[in-house]
């Protein structure tokens, strides 16, 4: 069965610092796809960044990058030039036939 | 980019009725449209997959008779909590996938309190 872990409940990072949220994941698949969601307070699930597995380069989308280490089974979204408005849980996610599979989230505040 | 319609954002119903939710995908057809359920800071529970034309799938452990799911157009998806009580109270989201993408585009939720 896959699964996706996420080891860290709750982070802190400073305005403008630089922070790193972990993600492994289980699969016995070759291709597949990786997400990273926000959800701020809203609610509203946010797409961050999406990763193929069958791209060795790593995602980045303007501050945001990850850190995809295949045959580690590894997912991690770097967050660079924090900002208040990152302050969100952001879940981790594999894409498992038609269906995405969660991991329990992480909650990152940010420091002023 | 895809946008998905949650309606309502929030409804407060009494032990016994039930509520029905909506979930349209505005710029997309939407074969598919999955329905999760999220407890306050916890992560999204997949509940079901909305099928156009056919019945929903269930995850394990939930009611079929209790979540009733109509995917009636390729637009248009609905839950309804039937004999609503207390401990259905939840977050409801649903979500859908534009085929031109691998992505998937996330409706605004419904916060359902049972009294």
């Amino acid at each position: 069965a896959q699964t996706v872990t996420q080891s860290q409940p709750e982070m802190s990072v400073q305005e403008a610092e630089t922070v790193t949220l972990s993600c492994t994941y289980d699969t016995s698949e070759s291709d597949y796809y990786l997400f990273w969601y926000k959800q701020p307070p809203s609610r509203q699930m946010i797409l961050v960044i999406r990763q193929e597995a069958y791209k060795q380069q790593n995602a980045t989308e303007n501050r945001f990058s990850v850190n995809f280490q295949k045959a580690a089974k590894s997912f991690s979204l770097k967050i660079s030039d924090s900002q208040l408005g990152d302050a969100a849980m952001y879940f981790c996610a594999y894409r498992r036939g038609n269906k995405l599979v969660f991991g329990a989230g992480t909650i990152l505040r940010v420091k002023s | 980019g895809a946008v998905v319609s949650q309606h309502p954002s929030w409804v407060i119903c009494k032990s016994g009725t039930s509520v029905k939710i909506e979930c349209r995908s505005l710029d997309f057809q939407a074969t598919t449209m999955f329905w999760y359920r999220q407890f306050p800071k916890q992560s999204l529970m997949l509940m079901a997959t909305s099928n156009e034309g056919s019945k929903a799938t269930y995850e394990q452990g939930v009611e079929k008779d209790k979540f009733l799911i109509n995917h009636a157009s390729l637009t248009l998806s609905t839950l309804t909590v039937t004999s609503a009580h207390p401990e259905d109270s939840s977050f409801y989201i649903c979500s859908a996938r534009d085929r031109r993408g691998p992505s998937y585009t996330f409706g605004s939720g419904t916060r359902l309190t049972v009294v």
